[in-house]
């Protein structure tokens, strides 16, 4: 099993621009989040799925939309980066939301 | 509103040392607690969880923790630290009111030779 996984690991964008996030899990889980992860700030949340065709947000949902189109994957957009978008992020997956939650490895952007 | 604080952002300890690293709760209805560790340039993992029944949870790498109802507490501690211990250990509560998992700022481990 790969587990959680995330595509691209780095990118690097210019204000403005426009860019997809990917995350896919094959456990076979219901919930899926993203996160952010600036230093000093912890992990916070971004938007988050209970299953297949619902979202909802986070406790940061502005300037990110998200799709669930398929149990497996997540996807997190951001329609024009900005600076403070700047951060690590991390896709997570669980069974339940009282369930351990499994991480994904992050993708680091960088908005110029 | 339900938040998770663990007050040390830093911990530098000597290899073989022990250490404990705090962490407190706020919520008034029942919780989950988790602590997750982040080893440098890697995601998050699981190291160990209160659901119920025993207060003293351990880990398969000598870590416990205890949940201290009264306290709200939730503090990990290992007797004897070692270099591959150094990351960054986070703090996380599960609010069943709310259904709501709220992760601390996160303790940054440093084993020092």
């Amino acid at each position: 099993n790969a587990g959680v996984t995330q595509t691209p690991k780095f990118r690097v964008l210019k204000t403005g621009q426009s860019m997809t996030l990917l995350c896919a899990q094959d456990m076979n889980h219901e919930y899926m989040y993203w996160y952010r992860q600036d230093p000093g700030m912890g992990l916070r949340l971004i938007h988050y799925s209970v299953g297949e065709g619902t979202t909802a947000k986070g406790e940061v949902p502005d300037g990110y939309n998200v799709s669930r189109l398929k149990k497996q994957n997540f996807l997190l957009g951001l329609e024009s980066a900005a600076p403070s978008q700047t951060s690590v992020y991390f896709c997570a997956s669980s069974y339940q939301g009282y369930n351990e939650q499994f991480f994904g490895p992050g993708t680091r952007l960088t908005v110029l | 509103a339900q938040s998770v604080t663990q007050l040390d952002s830093q911990v530098p300890v000597f290899e073989e040392a022990p250490v404990e690293l705090r962490c407190n709760y706020s919520s008034s209805v029942s919780v989950y607690l988790f602590w997750y560790v982040q080893y440098p340039n890697q995601g998050l993992q699981l190291l160990l969880k209160y659901l119920s029944g025993s207060t003293l949870v351990e880990s398969i790498n000598g870590f416990e923790a205890e949940f201290n109802k009264s306290q709200t507490s939730f503090h990990l501690r290992k007797p004897s630290v070692h270099i591959s211990d150094t990351a960054e250990y986070f703090c996380a509560a599960f609010n069943f009111g709310n259904e709501k998992l709220t992760f601390g700022t996160g303790t940054r481990l440093t084993i020092i030779p």
